[in-house]
C-alpha cells in the first residue's frame, strides 16, 4: 500500500472552507484514496474515498489531481463539530486493511 | 439501527492476564475488523474476520486472536497481556461486497489498561 503524507495539523476559521491536503506519490493505478476522520474520543469515521475522479458527497468534496500523486479533502464550511483527527488513507482493491498514519488534525476556531 | 457497538467500554487487567473483547456489527454488515490505537497514534490493523474466519491479519503475535460467529459478531482475545498492549481497541464492521469495501463503520473501542 502507497504510503501518506499529511500535515501535522491545521487551523480554520468557523464557516470557512477547510482544505486538507494529502501526498500519495507512489500510489498506484489500481489503488483507492480514502478519508476518515476521528473525532475526540470516539472511533474513526468514513467521510469519501476516490480512484481517479473528484467525488463529493454529504460531508465533504475530493479532489484528486490528475497523476494521482495528491488529493485534497474539502470541507465546504467548517463547523466546529468538524475539529478531529483526518487520515488520508491508500487501500488497494484486494485488501480490506487500512493503513492509518498520524493524520492532521484540524481546529476549527470561533 | 444500531451502529457498532463494542464492551465493555474501559477494562482493567494486571500483566500476564488475558483478556476477551466483544464486538456486535452494524445490521446488514458481514465482515469484523479489529485495531489497536495507542495513545497519540493512528489506528494500527490486528486482523479481519469473514464467515467465521480470519482474511488478513496485521503485524500482531499469536497472543492475539479472534473468532467470529454465525450471527456476525466477533471477539478479540489478547494472552498473556504486557504493559504495552494498553491501548483503544476499536472493531470496524463493512460489507463483502466489492463495491462497499474499504467503507468501514467503526465502534466507540474499548480502553484497555494493563497494570
Amino acid at each position: 500500500d502507497a504510503k501518506t503524507t499529511q500535515p501535522p495539523s491545521m487551523d480554520c476559521a468557523e464557516g470557512r472552507a477547510a482544505n486538507l491536503p494529502c501526498n500519495h506519490s507512489t500510489i498506484s493505478g489500481n489503488e483507492y484514496v480514502y478519508w476518515y476522520r476521528q473525532i475526540h474520543s470516539q472511533g474513526p469515521q468514513y467521510i469519501i474515498h476516490g480512484l481517479k475522479n473528484n467525488e463529493t458527497n454529504e460531508m465533504a468534496s475530493l479532489i484528486i489531481t490528475e497523476d494521482r500523486k495528491s488529493s485534497t479533502l474539502i470541507l465546504p464550511h467548517a463547523t466546529l463539530r468538524d475539529t478531529a483527527v483526518y487520515y488520508c488513507i491508500v487501500r488497494g482493491p484486494n485488501t480490506d486493511k487500512l493503513i492509518f498514519g498520524t493524520g492532521t488534525r484540524l481546529q476549527v476556531f470561533p | 439501527d444500531a451502529g457498532v457497538t463494542q464492551s465493555p467500554t474501559h477494562l482493567i487487567k494486571t500483566r500476564g492476564q488475558q483478556v476477551t473483547l466483544r464486538c456486535s456489527p452494524k445490521s446488514g454488515h458481514d465482515t469484523v475488523s479489529w485495531y489497536q490505537q495507542a495513545l497519540g497514534q493512528g489506528p494500527q490493523f490486528i486482523f479481519q474476520y469473514y464467515e467465521e474466519e480470519e482474511r488478513q491479519r496485521g503485524n500482531f503475535p499469536d497472543r492475539f486472536s479472534g473468532h467470529q460467529f454465525p450471527n456476525y459478531s466477533s471477539e478479540l482475545n489478547v494472552n498473556a497481556l504486557l504493559l504495552g498492549d494498553s491501548a483503544l481497541y476499536l472493531c470496524a464492521s463493512s460489507s463483502i461486497n466489492r463495491e462497499y469495501r474499504g467503507e468501514q463503520y467503526f465502534g466507540p473501542g474499548t480502553r484497555l489498561t494493563v497494570t
